[in-house]
């Protein structure tokens, strides 16, 4: 019930096209669902995050979909350039506790 | 500000040797974690601090992980004695109280363990 499926493992998307990535989790209990954005050698920075009562969020080039009924949410990143490339990973957590993250996803983006 | 700042970056250690890494918060950062991310897979989190009390150590192995926050500031992290499955980077993160939502990692410290 803690886990957090993620998919997919990787990605490979031209430049400025559409990267999608997917997430699905368990417990309802959930109020928090946090985007996280890695480079080799760096920890995990925040991208963008969303809470359950609302359908969808969006920052500049980033949106997160939100679908409470059937438990996932996704990343989309539109336009997305080279130095988009990274590893994304999706998490969910309980009043901001308990941080359960995902697998993670290898995005590359082609020049 | 400054971010969370990790020592050593990178360590080797013999198995069976002991190792201890090190993190200082952002200031003012009331809570502190200890993450371990092992290639290719997402943080898991190792254990959770308010200041200098332990919120959740429950996912640390505690037969051969410690760890401390004296002071409610930096903390360190000890492995004691090392295994081969111990080779991972560990993270620290902070923010500024439990249910303060996201929060800042630090760049890690990458433990290799031969």
């Amino acid at each position: 019930q803690q886990q957090v499926k993620q998919s997919p493992q990787s990605l490979i998307v031209q430049k400025g096209g559409i990267s999608i990535i997917n997430c699905a989790y368990e417990n309802t209990a959930f109020d928090y669902f946090p985007w996280y954005q890695q480079f080799p050698g760096k920890g995990p920075a925040l991208l963008i995050a969303i809470r359950p009562d609302v359908s969808e969020k969006k920052e500049g080039r980033f949106t997160i979909s939100f679908n409470k009924s059937a438990k996932q949410f996704s990343l989309h990143i539109m336009d997305s350039q080279p130095g988009d490339s990274a590893t994304y990973f999706c998490a969910a957590s309980m009043y901001g506790q308990n941080f359960v993250f995902g697998p993670g996803t290898r995005l590359s983006v082609l020049p | 500000e400054a971010g969370v700042a990790q020592s050593p970056r990178y360590k080797i250690i013999e198995k069976r040797q002991s190792v201890a890494f090190w993190c200082n918060p952002i200031s003012g950062h009331a809570t502190l974690y200890w993450y371990q991310q092992i290639l290719g897979q997402g943080p898991k989190l190792l254990i959770q601090f308010q200041n200098n009390g332990v919120v959740d150590d429950s996912q640390l192995p505690k037969d051969r992980f410690s760890a401390e926050r004296l002071k409610g500031v930096d903390s360190t992290l000890k492995i004691q004695p090392a295994k081969l499955e111990d080779s991972a980077v560990y993270l620290c993160a902070s923010s500024l109280g439990t249910g303060a939502y996201g929060y800042t990692f630090g760049s890690g410290t990458r433990l290799t363990v031969v």
